[in-house]
């Protein structure tokens, strides 16, 4: 059975950094792309990051370019999101999902919450 | 980067059927055959539903269908049933390698 569960959300300051975590089991995780998905409270889905097989490729939403890292480390079948320079408007539900090469959202963890916040 | 459009609410009565529709442009809807759709239920994480525009994924009832034409792809939900009351968005690969949702559509079953 395929799983996600994400890790690392909480308060944070306005400027302030975190660094979200998502352990995958179930699937071959080096044989995936994988995606953060955030959820602004009572807001719709925002696609943030995305992050090849071997990690060679990367793409972010222009919003959190240059502020967020997307990584994974194969070896321990974990996903994580480097956020720095966190802004109130970073505030959401973050969800790490497996996606179709590139195409679909196929499996989804149940999220971590983020709150930016003075 | 600019959401898909799509409907904020669309209601129907048990047993009819619903169209929601999502309208992108030719730099991702339009431009391939990439469209997902998904459920999502307060507090729960989103459902893969439709995928790659018209497939569904094991599990999931035939009562739901995807279309697409031109920049709009369409979901419909036939027989509408108390359980598919819900928040509703599509998806689509872009042209910048990248994914975007929809706004979002409320289903509400009357």
């Amino acid at each position: 059975e395929v799983q996600l569960v994400e890790s690392g959300g909480g308060l944070v300051q306005p400027g302030g950094s975190l660094r979200l975590s998502c352990a995958a089991s179930g699937f071959t995780f080096s044989s995936y792309w994988m995606s953060w998905v955030r959820q602004a409270p009572g807001k719709g889905l925002e696609w943030v990051a995305n992050i090849k097989q071997d990690g060679s490729e990367k793409y972010y939403v222009d919003s959190v370019k240059g502020r967020f890292t997307i990584s994974r480390d194969n070896a321990k079948n974990s996903l994580y999101l480097q956020m720095n320079s966190l802004r109130a408007e970073d505030t959401a539900v973050y969800y790490c999902a497996r996606i179709w090469f590139g195409a679909y959202f196929d499996y989804w963890g149940q999220g971590t919450l983020v709150t930016v916040s003075s | 980067q600019s959401a898909l459009t799509q409907p904020a609410s669309v209601s129907g009565s048990p047993g009819q059927s619903i169209t929601i529709s999502c309208t992108g442009t030719s730099s991702d809807v339009g431009g391939y055959n990439y469209v997902s759709w998904y459920q999502q239920h307060p507090g729960k994480a989103p459902k893969l539903m439709i995928y790659d525009v018209s497939n569904r994924p094991s599990g999931v009832s035939n009562r739901f269908s995807g279309s697409k034409s031109g920049n709009t792809a369409s979901l419909t939900i036939s027989g509408l049933q108390a359980e598919d009351e819900a928040d509703y968005y599509c998806s689509s690969y872009t042209s910048s390698s990248t994914q975007v949702f929809g706004t979002g559509t409320k289903v509400t079953v009357l």
